[in-house]
């Protein structure tokens, strides 16, 4: 268990539709990062958080977003949802509130999203 | 173009047998450099990692990884295969000045018995 957790674990929804992936992650980390793995694309960095703020953008869509709460978690929106969006999305934390930076990440279980 | 390189898609191996798989990167400068695994169905779990320092490296699970600079690789090793062992292998990086990992396309390993 590597101390981030994800909800839910399964969703399955409709193509058009909003959904809305939560992540916890290790306690007294600081930075949240989220990934994409998908058949055709491999696993895919999508966006990073750091104590609350943006801190680096990958190959998200526009039509995904994320924020990161003062209590640390983050939220990972994916809107007008297509076929192609179904993907395991994995969230990973990494960099302690105390002691230098840690390049380390530590991935939650993931969600399986299917678009149908 | 910066790169991480997986030669091989599948690997069987023997139960008892020793195991390498094959990593590549194409960085300017030698980036942080990681193995995890992922079981069917589960996240992805860190295995061993490079900074810096002594060139082979010990993870868990029995793992090791020896870093070359000359052949800009980062293999991962492990003397006795186990059937649980069986799951897919993610080589990783993290350029310097960065924090995002980037991955490989994976191994899948396969322990037959």
């Amino acid at each position: 268990d590597s101390g981030v957790t994800q909800t839910p674990k399964h969703l399955i929804t409709a193509t058009g539709q909003r959904v809305t992936l939560r992540c916890s992650p290790r306690s007294g980390d600081l930075s949240v990062y989220w990934y994409q793995q998908s058949l055709d694309q491999g696993l895919q960095f999508l966006i990073q958080y750091y104590n609350g703020e943006e801190r680096a953008k990958g190959n998200i869509l526009e039509r995904f977003s994320a924020q990161q709460f003062p209590d640390l978690h983050s939220e990972l929106n994916l809107s007008s949802l297509e076929l192609g969006d179904s993907a395991l999305y994995f969230c990973a934390s990494s960099a302690s509130s105390t002691g230098p930076p840690s390049y380390e990440q530590y991935f939650g279980p993931g969600t399986r999203l299917t678009v149908t | 173009a910066q790169s991480v390189t997986q030669p091989d898609i599948h690997i069987t191996v023997s139960e008892g047998a020793s195991l390498e798989l094959r990593c590549n990167y194409s960085y300017g400068a030698t980036p942080y450099l990681f193995w995890y695994v992922q079981s069917p169905g589960q996240g992805l779990q860190l295995l061993l990692k490079y900074f810096s320092g002594d060139t082979l490296v010990q993870g868990i699970k029995g793992f090791e990884a020896e870093f070359k600079r000359s052949q800009s690789s980062f293999n991962l090793r492990k003397p006795s295969v186990h059937w649980s062992d069986a799951a897919e292998y993610f080589c990783a990086v993290v350029e310097r000045g960065f924090q995002k990992l980037v991955f490989g396309t994976g191994t899948r390993l396969l322990v037959s018995p």
